[in-house]
């Protein structure tokens, strides 16, 4: 059975620019979850999607935006990216949202 | 504010031992737990699990206890192997919020052969 697939691996950007992340959820799980991990923060919760809904939101700011689409492949999007922003994102996905929880290997995004 | 807690950065124990890695959490709202594993370059693998209302569960080398009124948790392998070397993260969940996990700051064990 095919795992969580993330992509790109790996992005490098520049400041002020925009960025998608894509996250591909095991087979029959509709419920996918985003986290940034950073030395600083560690691992932080951004948002969750359940059958193309945000339900529910962590607190990082406007220009960190998502969506899932019908197949429940779901979309990260940052805008005006900053050198803040530099940090691995996982995508994890469940059956109906509950637990466990299973990740992608992340797309670790450098901003220069 | 930190709501899950990992006091211990780094463990280091003998292959063949216990690893006993710890977790605090501060959020009476939290009724589901959870231990993943982190390899560099790799995502969160999930170890176990366990519901607030039971206070232990058991999957092969790994154990799980929760004690609620002093809202600790703590992970114990044995024994202990060094492919068990990695970052162990302890997060938790509000079953309002399934969907949402708030992790610790994670712990690195190192088993030495």
């Amino acid at each position: 059975k095919a795992g969580v697939t993330q992509t790109p691996r790996y992005l490098i950007k520049t400041r002020g620019q925009q960025v998608t992340l894509s996250c591909s959820p095991i087979s029959g799980h509709r419920s996918v979850s985003w986290y940034q991990q950073t030395p600083g923060q560690g691992l932080q919760f951004l948002f969750e999607y359940f059958s193309e809904t945000q339900r529910n939101k962590g607190n990082f700011p406007g220009r960190f935006s998502g969506r899932q689409f019908s197949n429940s492949r779901s979309e990260m999007n940052v805008s005006t990216l900053e050198l803040g922003d530099s940090a691995l994102y996982l995508c994890a996905s469940s059956l109906m949202g509950g637990q466990p929880q299973h990740f992608g290997d992340g797309t670790r995004l450098s901003i220069l | 504010d930190q709501q899950v807690k990992q006091n211990s950065p780094s463990l280091s124990v003998q292959e063949g031992r216990i690893s006993i890695l710890n977790c605090d959490y501060t959020n009476s709202m939290f009724d589901y737990f959870l231990w993943y594993k982190k390899y560099p370059a790799e995502g969160p693998t999930f170890l176990i699990s366990i519901s607030s209302i039971k206070d232990k569960n058991e999957d092969g080398r790994f154990t799980v206890f929760l004690n609620k009124s002093a809202k600790h948790l703590s992970l114990h392998i044995v024994p202990s192997q060094p492919g068990d070397s990695a970052v162990y993260f302890c997060a938790a969940s509000a079953t309002s919020n399934t969907g949402k996990l708030i992790f610790g700051q994670g712990t690195t064990l190192q088993v030495k052969p």
